[in-house]
């Protein structure tokens, strides 16, 4: 069966301090992966997504960038975060269109 | 641009009603409809997935209902629980991305 990695669940982090975000997906090839941030009782704001190694779409100019180095895994990072950076950050993966789509547990980031 | 709207933002209830969660779109050309389900502080797990062509799906006491032409889904839960409570969130499939609405924050009372 397929599952999905993310971490940490929680990170504190100054201002003007680098980000990583690592998820990876297990039990599936080529699957399409997605980065979304919730802001605190907000829906979900699609940040990037994949649909193949070194391909990715950026939904929203902003601080951050993705990478995906191989084909299941998925990175989120900034060189230099700032406090609007915060909050709530969710992968996501899904298989052919019209599938289901499975995210991952989450991490909380909070710039401070 | 698609756009979701969830009424009610939030509902209580108590145990064992029968309860009907809201979800309007604005671009009926959609590859699909999903209904999520959010614990806080934790991911989204997905309930039930309704294609274009299909008016409904139904899991346990779960029923979704999709009318594409106007724009609506329902989600529907038969006797409601204590462990039902949490945000509900619907997605709509434009084809290259899921639109989400904001979610029904939904409290069952014991």
């Amino acid at each position: 069966s397929q599952t999905i990695h993310q971490w940490p669940a929680t990170l504190v982090q100054p201002v003007g301090s680098p980000l990583s975000l690592e998820c990876t997906v297990e039990g599936t090839s080529n699957p399409n992966l997605y980065w979304y941030r919730q802001a605190a009782g907000r829906g979900l704001q699609l940040l990037f997504y994949s649909v193949g190694i070194g391909q990715i779409s950026s939904e929203v100019p902003q601080n951050l960038s993705a990478s995906r180095p191989q084909d299941r895994q998925f990175i989120l990072s900034s060189k230099k975060l700032l406090l609007s950076d915060s909050g709530f950050y969710l992968c996501a993966w899904t298989g052919l269109i019209n599938e289901k789509l499975f995210f991952g547990s989450g991490t909380q980031l909070s710039v401070l | 641009k698609q756009e979701v709207t969830q009424i009610p933002a939030a509902l209580s209830v108590p145990e064992g009603e029968n309860l009907v969660l809201n979800c309007s779109f604005t671009d009926s050309a959609i590859y699909n409809l999903q209904w999520f389900r959010q614990d806080p502080g934790k991911g989204l797990t997905s309930l039930l997935l309704i294609q274009s062509s299909q008016r409904e799906q139904t899991s346990g006491r779960l029923n979704a209902s999709l009318d594409k032409s106007s724009g609506r889904s329902t989600l529907y839960i038969a006797a409601s629980q204590p462990g039902d409570s949490a945000t509900y969130l619907c997605a709509v499939d434009g084809g290259s991305r899921l639109t989400f609405g904001e979610g029904t924050q939904l409290t069952v009372n014991p």
